[in-house]
């Protein structure tokens, strides 16, 4: 069936260490891959996003990183801070019978002062 | 919000009542979608739209309906029908070239069932 696996579903780190969340999909066509940030009681907002032509993306402290042949990319965050503390979620497109973008469970990260 | 608003926040519905989620967005945006999350689940599409006067089924769309009679609006009614109706609501909207990328998410409205 269409569906993307996130793991791990909880992940505490130390401000400043590195967090990495692992997503993996189903979908041999998928070609959009985003991830998005929900801070407690706010709105998910779109952090960063990757194209299937592409291996890796970075933004600052944030990168993306995809592997087609095994189906899976990651979130790598670096120097943590705070602030990063939210549920983030991954996504991939779908083509299927009609196109359609398949989220995540969600991994709730808390980086500890 | 930047852009796109959901109301009210808070919702109650009553056993049989049907009750209509607002969303309203003035980023010119040609898509529209509807997404329910529950704790410890991802977005789940209900409805989504590409243009005006035209909407599609997404994955759970069983007890809800809607409507794109405006660009910028597209309210979400969940019906009595719909036998779980509690959970959050969010809304989103894309520019229209490419559907689901760089969705705007609103605010969100936590239904809940007296």
């Amino acid at each position: 069936g269409e569906n993307v696996e996130q793991h791990p579903s909880t992940l505490s780190v130390q401000e400043g260490d590195s967090a990495v969340i692992k997503c993996t999909y189903s979908d041999s066509a998928s070609n959009y891959f985003p991830w998005y940030k929900q801070e407690l009681g706010k709105r998910p907002q779109l952090i960063i996003d990757i194209r299937s032509n592409v291996g890796e993306k970075k933004d600052q402290r944030i990168a993306v990183t995809l592997n087609k042949t095994a189906k899976h990319f990651s979130l790598h965050i670096t120097e943590t801070q705070p602030e990063d503390s939210a549920v983030y979620f991954c996504a991939a497109s779908m083509q299927g019978g009609s196109e359609k973008l398949v989220f995540g469970k969600g991994t709730k990260l808390t980086v500890n002062p | 919000d930047g852009g796109i608003t959901q109301s009210p926040k808070y919702l109650f519905r009553k056993e049989g009542q049907n009750v209509t989620l607002s969303c309203e967005q003035n980023l010119n945006h040609d898509a529209m979608y509807w997404y329910r999350q529950d704790p410890g689940q991802g977005l789940r599409l209900i409805y989504y739209s590409q243009i005006v006067n035209d909407f599609q089924k997404g994955d759970i769309a069983e007890g809800y309906s809607v409507s794109r009679e405006k660009k910028e609006s597209f309210p979400l009614t969940v019906t009595s029908a719909q036998k779980n109706p509690t959970a959050f609501y969010l809304c989103a909207s894309s520019p229209a070239d490419r559907l689901y990328e760089k969705l705007f998410f609103g605010s969100g409205t936590q239904l809940s069932v007296l």
